[in-house]
């Protein structure tokens, strides 16, 4: 299916654990992005990427890392996951500026950390 | 640094109404701004799109204005419709770059 998917869609992971969530898109879009949702803070960027094994930091980096090897795929890992980033990520994909401007989303992945 | 802000945060209103989401930013060198919207538990969908040059967009019932000199956006629905209700989230791009900063939303419900 074309678009951009996400995995999991709901994970349950304990403190300290290490947690990696998945976004594909289809697109060939250069730029992807990884956001947080938190209510009373509403989304925030934690990292981005403008192409392949090109990454940096957005708002809230601390804490999360990125890879991107491959311009379809860019997984989020949390090496040592803490109770406060139980939240919702959205990851999102972007042309890029010299073509259709828009942002487009994945359905996000529910994360608790208990 | 970008803020975007959104009033209200929450809006109801009456089936048929037409109605005005406001949405201002701090800074005006933006490259443009774009309208979303969000369901409960469920991602975003971008509705309408602006691009700096752009004083206004429209779709169907929805039209986004521009105005960057003020520091203002706002998202015009014409005719409100139940299925209307959801989250609208407006979002800048970060001075220069790419980034978008998303203001808090405005929650609208549509009442039958």
């Amino acid at each position: 299916d074309a678009g951009i998917t996400q995995s999991p869609r709901y994970k349950i992971t304990e403190t300290g654990r290490q947690v990696t969530l998945m976004c594909h898109q289809t697109w060939s879009h250069s730029y992807m992005f990884w956001y947080r949702q938190d209510l009373g803070h509403g989304l925030r960027l934690i990292y981005y990427s403008a192409a392949a094994d090109i990454t940096d930091k957005g708002e809230v980096p601390d804490g999360y890392v990125v890879s991107r090897s491959k311009t379809e795929n860019f997984p989020l890992t949390l090496e040592s996951a803490t109770r406060s980033q139980t939240s919702v990520y959205f990851c999102a994909s972007y042309e890029g500026l010299a073509g259709n401007n828009e942002q487009f989303f994945g359905p996000g992945t529910r994360l608790t950390v208990l | 640094k970008q803020e975007v802000t959104q009033i209200p945060a929450a809006l109801s209103v009456p089936e048929g109404e037409n109605l005005v989401l406001n949405c201002s930013f701090t800074d005006s060198a933006i490259y443009n701004l774009q309208w979303f919207r969000q369901d409960p538990g469920k991602g975003l969908t971008s509705l309408l799109l602006i691009q700096s040059s752009q004083r206004e967009q429209t779709s169907g019932r929805l039209n986004a204005s521009l105005d960057k000199s003020s520091g203002r956006s706002t998202l015009y629905i014409a005719a409100s419709q139940p299925g209307d209700s959801a989250t609208y989230l407006c979002a800048a791009t970060q001075g220069g770059s790419e980034k978008l900063v998303f203001g808090k939303g405005t929650k609208l419900t549509v009442n039958p």
